[in-house]
């Protein structure tokens, strides 16, 4: 499968502890996104990569939010001290180029955070 | 004003109805406009792109007016398997991220 693949797919966890989701995108894909989602809303933005450069963030994403894609392949997303709030699916994307046009974003299967 | 708004669903339909949906955004530097379907519990996936002309993919119309800054998405003949939720999405402007909207569900009934 060359498709964005997401890791862990669902993670239970207590509240105040730290959570971290990995995302593969497709090979070659220079941009990499975040996104999270909650019931009956649509996708929110997070942050996006083009290559190991993070370009934007959202104010979404507080200090406690942390995103990496070190050498510009996998990035990290980190959730530290979770609150119940933060209980969503956080989804993963990638394109090559900047999505626009004739460019498509894929995203991954999500992975689901339930903060307890 | 959000900026991506959808109409609130549901709509519930039967086979064979014509459904349209719309979408209002609100920066009018944004470039491109997709509209994306999504599954229960599932990811988002592109239905279509939509262009300035209209575009058209089998039962599948999307328009997009830069004027009113609207877009539409027309499903002819509806089947089961439209059952889903439709998302717009806008990308934002200068920036390279995709806006969603909400989505508005489909529920297409035999």
């Amino acid at each position: 499968d060359t498709g964005v693949s997401q890791d862990p797919r669902h993670k239970i966890t207590k509240r105040g502890q730290n959570v971290t989701f990995r995302c593969d995108p497709i090979s070659e894909h220079n941009r990499l996104y975040w996104y999270r989602q909650t019931l009956g809303q649509g996708p929110e933005f997070l942050t996006y990569f083009q290559n190991e450069a993070q370009l934007e963030k959202s104010r979404l994403l507080s200090d406690r939010f942390s995103a990496e894609r070190p050498k510009g392949s996998f990035s990290t997303l980190e959730i530290q001290r979770t609150e119940q709030g933060d209980s969503a699916m956080y989804l993963c994307a990638s394109s090559l180029g900047d999505g626009g046009g004739g460019s498509t974003i894929y995203f991954g299967e999500g992975s689901w955070l339930t903060v307890v | 004003r959000k900026e991506v708004e959808q109409d609130p669903g549901p709509f519930n339909v039967p086979e064979g109805a014509t459904v349209a949906f719309n979408c209002t955004y609100s920066n009018s530097a944004s470039q491109s406009f997709f509209w994306y379907r999504q599954d229960c519990r599932k990811e988002p996936k592109l239905l279509m792109s939509v262009y300035s002309s209209g575009n058209e993919d089998g039962r599948f119309t999307a328009q997009l007016n830069r004027a009113s800054q609207y877009i539409s998405l027309l499903i002819r003949d509806s089947k089961l398997s439209d059952s889903a939720t439709y998302l717009c999405v806008v990308n934002g402007g200068s920036q390279g991220n995709l806006i969603f909207g909400k989505g508005t569900k489909l529920s297409v009934k035999p």
